[in-house]
């Protein structure tokens, strides 16, 4: 089936510093989706982008849909410890009856005391 | 504010008993999801529904079995529970495009 691959697997950062997380697929999506899932909790999503070379922002986050609509980002500025996390794209190729969401493998984020 | 409930949020179960992890939303959504997830790890969907009668295995192959007969509920069931089957389930639902999460039910077989 379709993939998502997702960049990196996990980052072990400094507070403060910016981040910086992609998602690649070999085929076009129509809508791009980040998530946030802290331990024990269902993902949240942070930001939905529906149009190729959309640039959103959620407060800290700024997520970019690419222009090939092959791919994402997500930047989060200035870390802090609550960013901590798992981090989820998710893309759909077509948004109707037959099209189900698929999930990148998770970016987790960790904060270096 | 997603509208998607799981219960129950923990459970502790020994091993050959029937158990049913229930999911309910209600925001109208056609499609809704299960995923299994080990700590930390990635998502899994195991069963995925396009509407009322309608069924559809994942990509990681599960034991359990899901029924959709209303549109708000989708219930995932396990018949005969082993240690195996430990992780944590997650539902989620959506119209179009934006999925919404349940919290998960947090399973362990002893």
């Amino acid at each position: 089936g379709q993939q998502l691959n997702q960049s990196p697997q996990s980052m072990f950062i400094q507070e403060g510093e910016d981040v910086s997380m992609n998602c690649t697929s070999s085929s076009i999506f129509n809508t791009w989706l980040w998530y946030k899932q802290e331990p024990g909790e269902g993902p949240v999503l942070l930001i939905a982008l529906y149009k190729a070379g959309e640039l959103t922002s959620n407060g800290r986050l700024t997520a970019q849909f690419g222009i090939t609509r092959k791919d994402s980002f997500l930047n989060i500025s200035a870390s802090i410890p609550s960013d901590v996390g798992i981090y989820f794209c998710a893309g759909q190729m077509r948004p109707n009856r037959d099209d189900k969401i698929i999930f990148g493998k998770g970016t987790r984020l960790h904060i270096l005391p | 504010e997603a509208d998607i409930y799981q219960t129950p949020r923990y459970l502790v179960i020994g091993t050959g008993k029937k158990i049913t992890l229930e999911c309910s939303q209600t925001m109208g959504h056609d499609k809704m999801y299960w995923y299994q997830q080990d700590p930390g790890m990635e998502l899994h969907l195991i069963h995925y529904s396009y509407g009322v009668n309608s069924t559809e295995k994942g990509d990681l192959s599960s034991e359990s079995t899901v029924s959709r007969i209303r549109t708000e509920h989708f219930p995932l069931t396990l018949e005969s529970a082993r240690p195996s089957h430990t992780s944590q389930y997650l539902c989620a639902s959506n119209r179009n495009t934006e999925a919404f999460f349940g919290q998960g039910t947090r399973l362990t077989v002893v």
